[in-house]
């Protein structure tokens, strides 16, 4: 069955940098685009990032562009969020997420990792 | 960025009575192919977000029929015939016609 799974949460300072992973199996990853959506402790979801099935494209929410990099790799299954210049607002819990649809379109997210929290203090 | 907002916020109901949540955006969904994606997420506490309904009004995967959307341009509704114990939670609308993605506020659903 398809199974999602991020790792690489943990402690940071501000201003400092750490890469997500989310590991993927049950399907064909490389037919799918991939999304990050986070959600603050008490707060709702935040759309964050999608890259296409075939990396062509990448998309961000402003609130993360020009901080935030998503990637992946299809050789190992996993997708990658790289986070630079965090901010104490960053502090959330990171899902990733398959796309409803295979190839090129995107019909937003269907699968869903548990999460791995972030937590930004000093 | 299309603004989604959801009301009401917070709705309490009856076990077996119906529910509804409405859902509106700052523009119109309709995407340059026809389409309108327009998604709905239950998260249960302490759960990651599950897919109910995508394209206004397609079931996803194992999701009960007593889950329905509905709605056109820019406001959609969700609706539950019959709540049971197991609905409680928070429910997010979601428009994928245009990026950045964005969700509504959320709905938390809580039986009286």
């Amino acid at each position: 069955q398809v199974q999602v799974a991020e790792s690489g949460g943990g402690v940071v300072q501000p201003g400092g940098s750490l890469r997500l992973s989310c590991a993927a199996s049950g399907f064909t990853f490389s037919s799918y685009g991939f999304h990050w959506v986070r959600q603050a402790p008490g707060k709702g979801l935040e759309w964050l990032a999608f890259i296409r099935y075939d990396e062509s494209n990448t998309y961000y929410a402003d609130s993360v562009k020009g901080r935030f990099t998503i990637s992946r790799d299809i050789a190992k299954n996993t997708l990658y969020l790289q986070m630079n210049s965090l901010r104490p607002e960053d502090t959330a819990v990171y899902h990733c997420a398959k796309d409803l649809t295979a190839g090129f379109a995107s019909n937003g997210p269907d699968w869903w990792g548990q999460g791995t929290l972030v937590s930004v203090s000093s | 960025d299309i603004v989604m907002t959801q009301t009401p916020l917070s709705s309490p109901v009856t076990l077996g009575q119906p529910a509804s949540i409405s859902c509106t955006s700052s523009q119109s969904l309709v995407h340059g192919d026809g389409n309108t994606y327009l998604s709905w997420y239950q998260q249960r506490p302490g759960q990651p977000p599950r897919l109910l309904i995508y394209k206004i009004s397609n079931r996803f995967s194992g999701v009960p029929d007593r889950f329905s959307g509905s709605g056109a341009g820019t406001d959609f509704t969700l609706k539950i015939t019959r709540v049971e114990a197991e609905d409680v939670g928070v429910y997010y609308c979601m428009q994928a016609t245009q990026f950045p993605y964005t969700f509504g506020q959320g709905t938390k659903l809580e039986i009286k």
